[in-house]
C-alpha cells in the first residue's frame, strides 16, 4: 500500500524558513516523479513544485520561484521541500503527491496523496 | 500561470447527472491529452477519478466519464449518489508546470 506522510509544518513568522519532508512508502519511490500541492483556507488546490524521478529536473509555480526548493533523497525514500521568505499567502495545507506513471520528467497525474501538513505564516 | 475555470458548484438529485466543465486555454488542456480530475471530500486527500481527460483508475465507478472539446474539458457523474457530493478539481499539465482548477462543489439533492 502507497503511504505519503509529510511532516514539517507549523506556524513560522513572515520572511523565516521551513523544510517540509515526505516520507514515502509501498511503491518504488525513486521510480516516481513527486509533486508538492497546496490549498489554503478556503480555496482551492494550487500545485507548488514537481521534481523528476531521479531529482535532475525541478519545476515551480510561478509564486514561489526563487524562494522554494524541491529535492529528493532516493536512498531514504523521502522528498523535500525547502521553504525561504515565507509569506503570509504561503498559509496551507502542503500535500505531497506521486504520480501515476514512473519515469516522468515531471508528475502531471496524481494518484496517491499524503494526508498533508499544515503551514501558518504569521506574525 | 493561470487557473482553469469551473462552476462554483453544481447540484442534483439521486439518480440524476451533473457535468462540470473546465474551461482552459490552447496553451494547456487544448495542446494536451493531460486532463485530469480529484474528488476531494472535507478532511480527506484528493483522489484521482479521470486522468488522460476519460481514463478512470481502477476502483473508480464508471459512473463518472470525462471528454474534452477544444480548449474545454468536462466531468459527468451519472446517477448520482449521496456519496458524491464532494468538491471536484480539474487539472491540466501546461508546459513545466501543472494547474488546477478553482474547484465544483457538488451537493446531492
Amino acid at each position: 500500500e502507497v503511504q505519503l506522510l509529510e511532516s514539517g509544518g507549523g506556524l513560522v513568522q513572515p520572511g523565516r524558513s521551513l523544510r517540509l519532508s515526505c516520507a514515502a512508502s509501498g511503491f518504488t519511490f525513486s521510480s516516481s516523479a513527486m509533486a508538492w500541492i497546496r490549498q489554503a483556507p478556503g480555496k482551492g488546490l494550487e500545485w507548488v513544485s514537481g521534481i523528476s524521478y531521479g531529482g535532475d529536473n525541478k519545476y515551480y509555480t510561478d509564486a514561489v520561484k526563487g524562494r522554494f526548493t524541491v529535492s529528493r533523497d532516493n536512498a531514504k525514500n523521502t522528498l523535500y521541500l525547502q521553504m525561504d521568505n515565507l509569506r503570509a499567502e504561503d498559509t496551507a495545507l502542503y500535500y505531497c503527491a506521486k504520480d501515476l506513471r514512473t519515469f516522468q520528467v515531471i508528475g502531471v497525474l496524481f494518484e496517491s496523496w499524503g494526508q498533508g501538513t499544515m503551514v501558518a505564516v504569521s506574525s | 500561470q493561470s487557473v482553469l475555470t469551473q462552476p462554483r458548484s453544481v447540484s442534483g438529485s439521486p439518480g440524476q447527472s451533473v457535468t462540470i466543465s473546465c474551461i482552459g486555454t490552447s496553451r494547456d488542456i487544448g495542446t494536451y491529452d493531460y486532463a485530469s480530475w480529484y474528488q476531494h471530500r472535507p478532511g480527506k486527500a484528493p483522489k484521482l477519478v479521470i486522468y488522460d481527460v476519460f481514463k478512470r483508475p481502477s476502483g473508480v465507478p464508471d459512473r463518472f466519464s470525462g471528454s474534452k472539446s477544444g480548449n474545454t474539458a468536462s466531468l459527468t457523474i451519472s446517477g448520482l449518489q449521496a456519496e458524491d457530493e464532494a468538491d471536484y478539481y480539474c487539472s491540466s499539465y501546461a508546459t513545466t508546470s501543472v494547474l488546477f482548477g478553482g474547484g465544483t462543489k457538488v451537493t446531492v439533492l
